[in-house]
């Protein structure tokens, strides 16, 4: 199952567009990659997700690379309460065909003022 | 609105005597799942279910008991806590299970728990 590496923090200035890296190498062609948030000490929040083509929501664009092999999660305009813990997260394949979500450290993106 | 729900958020407790959390959720979701979060570790899973009657061990499951009685329901059991289980919980949900299927977890708010 793939693991992915981020960055551990990140600055951004407020108006900017934030742009968070994710490198999944060992991703495997049916495996989805996920980007969640988490604000100070909420329950993460799910932001997008995608398999190889773009990806935008109204909360943020993901970029996949053509060879899936890393991943950019673009807050278009950052603002101060983007400020945030994002995880970057290929599922983890459980015996029983179920699949869960392992969090790792994330980046710790901080929007400047 | 669709949510989960988590209860309590804040938990102040003393060793051995029994509590549980409770997590509920109102989309109909299979699959729900707990998890535990502690500074410089991450977000860890205790249990999950996939269904009514159905539940297993996620990656730290000693200290605690799920139960899944209900397809809303799914609460998290601490028997006899210990200061160890001093955490921040998450109770979380999605609609199914399948790997390589596109979906994305629901978390609930969290609680705050201490054992002294």
């Amino acid at each position: 199952d793939a693991k992915t590496t981020q960055p551990p923090s990140m600055d951004c200035a407020e108006g900017r567009a934030a742009n968070l890296p994710c490198n999944h190498s060992t991703i495997s062609g049916n495996e989805y990659v996920y980007w969640y948030r988490q604000i100070h000490s909420q329950g993460p929040q799910y932001i997008i997700h995608g398999l190889k083509n773009n990806e935008t929501n109204e909360m943020a664009s993901l970029i996949i690379t053509e060879d899936r092999k890393s991943s950019t999660l673009i807050l278009p305009h950052a603002t101060l309460r983007d400020t945030a813990v994002y995880y970057c997260i290929v599922p983890t394949a459980l015996i029983q065909g179920a699949q869960k979500l392992v969090f790792g450290q994330g980046t710790r993106l901080t929007i400047n003022p | 609105e669709a949510q989960v729900t988590q209860n309590p958020r804040y938990l102040i407790t003393v060793t051995g005597k029994k509590l549980t959390v409770t997590c509920s959720q109102n989309m109909n979701h299979e699959y729900m799942s707990w998890y535990r979060q502690d500074p410089g570790l991450g977000l860890r899973q205790i249990y999950y279910s996939m269904n009514v009657e159905v539940t297993d061990k996620g990656d730290v499951p000693e200290g605690y008991k799920v139960s899944r009685k209900e397809k809303r329901n799914f609460p998290l059991i601490l028997e006899s806590p210990s200061p160890n289980q001093t955490s921040l919980y998450f109770c979380a949900s999605s609609r199914t299970t399948v790997r390589s299927t596109n979906e994305k977890l629901f978390f609930g708010s969290g609680t705050q728990l201490s054992v002294l």
